[in-house]
């Protein structure tokens, strides 16, 4: 079955750096999505991106953070400027369709980003 | 402001009993609803929908119930096995490209 790959799986950085984390969706999937956790809390919605631009964003998603679709298989989440808070687990997921109640998403494993 | 709430954070059940997740949901805006599975170092895995028009559906071994009067929906899982242990997040979400909404999660331990 077709997977979502996420990668790095767990990314170190310092503080004010900059990480660039890296999803392949699903080939045939047209939506795209970052959603992170942080540890013991529940999934939380960054973004969603269609037809090579952002659909929907949460209030989570400021200016520090970017998305990119630069090629036909990538996507590509961008923190400029990480701050502790930003340690989490992000996942990547994609779907065929918008009425997610017949296309779910499918989520990556996901990167565990630890910023020191 | 929790939209999506799962207010058992685990449960223990027996290998071959059913087991019975809850998740309850405050916006009524919501017409479709998704349990996903999640084992360790694995993302989250889509395991069963139901729409707000139907308030069952049924896939092999799991059944999503819906009540949309008292705003709650539930996952049974019958017979139990072992490898169902891992966290269920009951998930909600309005139709087109609106985001979807994630509870905080219940474990589920499936005891031999």
């Amino acid at each position: 079955e077709p997977e979502v790959t996420q990668t790095p799986s767990h990314q170190v950085t310092q503080m004010g750096q900059e990480v660039i984390l890296r999803c392949v969706p699903i080939s045939n999937h047209l939506y795209f999505y970052w959603y992170r956790q942080i540890l013991g809390q529940k999934v939380e919605f960054l973004v969603s991106f269609y037809n090579n631009e952002i659909s929907e964003k949460s209030e989570i998603f400021d200016d520090q953070f970017s998305v990119e679709r630069p090629d036909g298989s990538n996507f590509t989440l961008k923190i400029r400027s990480t701050k502790l808070e930003d340690s989490a687990m992000y996942f990547c997921a994609s779907s065929a369709g918008s009425f997610r109640g017949n296309s779910p998403l499918h989520f990556g494993n996901g990167t565990r980003l630890t910023v020191t | 402001d929790q939209q999506v709430k799962q207010n058992s954070p685990s449960l223990s059940v027996q290998e071959g009993r059913i087991s019975i997740l809850n998740c309850d949901y405050t916006n009524s805006m919501f017409d479709y609803f998704l349990w996903y599975k999640k084992y360790p170092a694995e993302g989250p895995t889509f395991l069963i929908s139901i729409s707000s028009i139907k308030d069952k559906n049924e896939d092999g071994r799991f059944t999503v119930f819906l009540n949309k009067s008292a705003k709650h929906l539930s996952l049974h899982i019958v017979p139990s096995q072992p490898g169902d242990s891992a966290v269920y997040f009951c998930a909600a979400g309005q139709s087109g490209n609106t985001p979807l909404v994630f509870g905080k999660g219940t474990r589920l331990s499936v005891i031999a």
